[in-house]
């Protein structure tokens, strides 16, 4: 799986969108960007994946630059609730014949604040 | 919440142990897999159970060692317990690999060793 960085820490305004930026330089043409996130005491928490188009669901947006090598997640209203660990994860989609183990670095702790 | 189910939630033990560790997966879903997950790091791979056998493993020494049942649900046993086996452990249900794209976590179960 190809490697991730990510910032280590982020602070946003509640109401204002959250950018967590992630770098992924040696990704493959068949490896897609998992974002992931980690509540404090809970397990992580699916939050989107794409391969290269942008994409949206009710959580968030994933932006995937051109070259594909960075990603941004966009929270576009945070709230408290969404103070938690983000993970980028880079990965195939599915998996024949092997584990489909999901790789997460440190992440990027995000924190909302009033 | 998913319907990702772990037991015990706490369980402390002493070097030399051993310990069991149990899962029950989201209603649908026959893979599981678990995680190790020290403080301040991402979780990381142990093993991966599909159809009742181990489907891959990561850097984990044989005395990490699991087992799945008929009913998809599944159990990790640490033998010989080490102060660096202090975690906290989660399991994820999934669809099969080659259909998995979302891994479902459990609350985890934090174990201590003393």
């Amino acid at each position: 799986d190809a490697k991730t960085t990510q910032p280590t820490s982020m602070d946003c305004a509640e109401g204002r969108a959250a950018n967590l930026p992630c770098n992924h330089s040696t990704i493959s043409g068949n490896e897609y960007v998992y974002w992931y996130r980690q509540i404090h005491s809970q397990g992580p928490q699916y939050i989107i994946h794409g391969l290269k188009n942008n994409e949206t669901n009710e959580m968030a947006s994933l932006i995937i630059t051109e070259d594909r090598k960075s990603s941004t997640l966009i929270l576009p209203h945070a709230t408290l609730r969404d103070t938690a660990v983000y993970y980028c994860i880079v990965r195939v989609e599915s998996f024949t014949g092997t584990a489909s183990k999901l790789t997460f670095g440190t992440g990027t702790r995000l924190q909302v604040t009033l | 919440e998913t319907g990702v189910t772990q037991s015990p939630t706490h369980l402390i033990k002493t070097r030399g142990q051993q310990v069991t560790l149990r899962c029950s997966s989201q209603s649908g879903h026959n893979t599981v897999s678990w995680y190790q997950q020290a403080l301040g790091q991402g979780p990381q791979f142990i093993f991966q159970y599909y159809r009742e056998e181990e489907n891959g493993r990561g850097n984990f020494p044989p005395r990490f060692s699991g087992l799945q049942f008929p009913n998809y649900s599944s159990e990790l046993n640490v033998n010989a317990l080490e102060l660096d086996d202090s975690a906290l452990y989660l399991c994820a249900s999934s669809r099969p690999p080659s259909e998995d794209y979302e891994q479902y976590f459990g609350p985890g179960t934090r174990l201590t060793v003393t």
